[in-house]
């Protein structure tokens, strides 16, 4: 059964720093694309960053390009997400997705001072 | 960027009785190669979202033949025949044609 379990959400200041982490399980980690999306409260769905299976290749939307930043360690199973300048729109429930058919069950990340 | 834009359902609507969601796109999502790089989810009340359709009209492993994805190159129907109480949630479409991806802005579905 895949699995995919996010942590490192929580209650951060606007302009600090946030790491979230993604373990999976159930498949074959480096045979695939990993990405981030996020909802914000009440809110629609937002794709955040994707990373190719050897991590040689990343991809971001303008609205985080330049503050987060999409990594992978193949052997240990991590999807990464360091998110750098919060600001208070960045604030929503972040989700680890492998290829958009298998969903983490989400992270919330609340940038408030 | 590729603006995906939903239509509402005349909400509720009567289980047992069908149910389509319109999606348009900005451009067109047909590749060369023939495939239609559109995904539909499902995101129940509470719960993550769960892919049901991808390539525009290939149901996702699992998911009830009541789920179907049709259209052509910029506008796509998800249809949902005899509704049932499990199918509540807000329907989202995605183009993965090209970066950035994009989603529609949803569409809920209530049941009476």
């Amino acid at each position: 059964e895949v699995q995919l379990v996010e942590t490192g959400g929580g209650l951060v200041q606007p302009g600090r720093s946030l790491k979230l982490s993604c373990v999976a399980s159930g498949f074959t980690f480096n045979n695939y694309w990993m990405s981030w999306t996020r909802q914000a409260p009440g809110k629609g769905l937002e794709w955040v960053a994707s990373i190719t299976n050897s991590g040689g290749s990343t991809y971001y939307p303008d609205s985080v390009k330049g503050r987060f930043t999409i990594s992978r360690d193949n052997a240990q199973n991590t999807l990464y997400l360091q998110m750098n300048s919060l600001r208070s729109e960045d604030t929503a429930t972040y989700y680890c997705t492998r290829g958009g058919s298998e969903w983490g069950q989400g992270v919330m990340v609340t940038v408030s001072s | 960027d590729i603006v995906m834009t939903q239509g509402a359902l005349p909400n509720p609507v009567p289980s047992g009785e069908s149910a389509s969601i319109t999606c348009q796109s900005s451009k067109s999502l047909l590749h060369s190669n023939g495939k239609t790089y559109l995904n539909w989810y499902l995101q129940r009340p509470g719960q993550s979202p769960q892919l049901l359709i991808y390539w525009m009209s290939t149901r996702a492993s699992g998911v009830s033949d009541r789920f179907s994805g049709s259209g052509s190159g910029t506008d796509f129907t998800l249809k949902i025949s005899s509704v049932e109480a499990e199918d509540v949630g807000v329907y989202y479409c995605q183009q993965f044609l090209e970066y950035p991806l994009t989603f529609g802005s949803g569409t809920k579905l209530e049941i009476k």
